[in-house]
């Protein structure tokens, strides 16, 4: 079964520095896709980053990146520079194919908080 | 436009109303989610509508009734529901269904309706 895992519940991180949220994936399929999404309180969920697991480049998306290790399920985001609008709840997620549809699986979460 | 919007933003709803959710979205998308969440978890799949039809539904009671009316507007209805019911209910789109990993599309969420259930 496809599932996706991250395992810190809670990070912090000092304004200006970097911070790396974990997520690994469990899928038996070669070529797919992964994201990450950031839902700030009481805000609308919006996507972050997206990539696709048969490219060896790992997506970048300005002071986003993610650190994609295929082989170990991994797929990591790091925020660089960051500041308090990164403060939200980020959300790793895998498509899932059910028929001639697919359902976003969502990791748990994890809930970064932004120190001045 | 990226914008999915709902209404309303809050409902609060005796244990016997009846109420609806709306959701639009103009970005000509052909795929629409309802999802459930409460504080602090993920979102949780209720339904999919692909082309304007129920392709999805994530064995969801009865009391919560979809319905696509055109390929813009999805509706969410609501009947006799229970306290735990109470939840941050979204609404997301993508350009299409996805059914295979060439044509993944993201999905665009809503800001949700915030449900009470009293």
């Amino acid at each position: 079964a496809q599932t996706v895992t991250q395992s810190q519940p809670e990070m912090s991180v000092q304004e200006a520095e970097t911070v790396t949220l974990s997520c690994t994936y469990d899928t038996s399929e070669s070529d797919y896709y992964l994201f990450w999404y950031k839902q700030p309180p009481s805000r609308q969920m919006i996507l972050v980053i997206r990539q696709e697991a048969y490219k060896q480049q790992n997506a970048t998306e300005n002071r986003f990146s993610v650190n994609f290790q295929k082989a170990a399920k991994s797929f990591s985001l790091k925020i660089s520079d960051s500041q308090l609008g990164d403060a939200a709840m980020y959300f790793c997620a895998y498509p899932l194919f059910v028929g001639a549809n697919s359902k976003l699986t969502f990791g748990k979460g994890i809930t970064l908080s932004v120190r001045p | 436009d990226t914008e999915v919007t709902q209404t309303p933003k809050h409902l609060v709803m005796g244990m016997t109303n009846k109420k609806s959710l709306k959701c639009e979205q103009h970005m000509g998308h052909r795929a629409m989610y309802w999802y459930k969440q409460k504080a602090k978890k993920p979102p949780e799949l209720m339904f999919v509508y692909s082309y304007e039809k129920l392709s999805i539904n994530e064995s969801v009671p009865s009391r919560f009734s979809p319905e696509c009316p055109n390929s813009s507007l999805l509706n969410l209805h609501l009947h006799a529901l229970q306290p735990e019911d109470s939840a941050l209910y979204l609404c997301a789109s993508s350009r299409k269904p996805a059914f295979d990993r060439a044509s993944t599309y993201e999905q665009y969420f809503g800001p949700g309706t915030r449900l009470t259930v009293t």
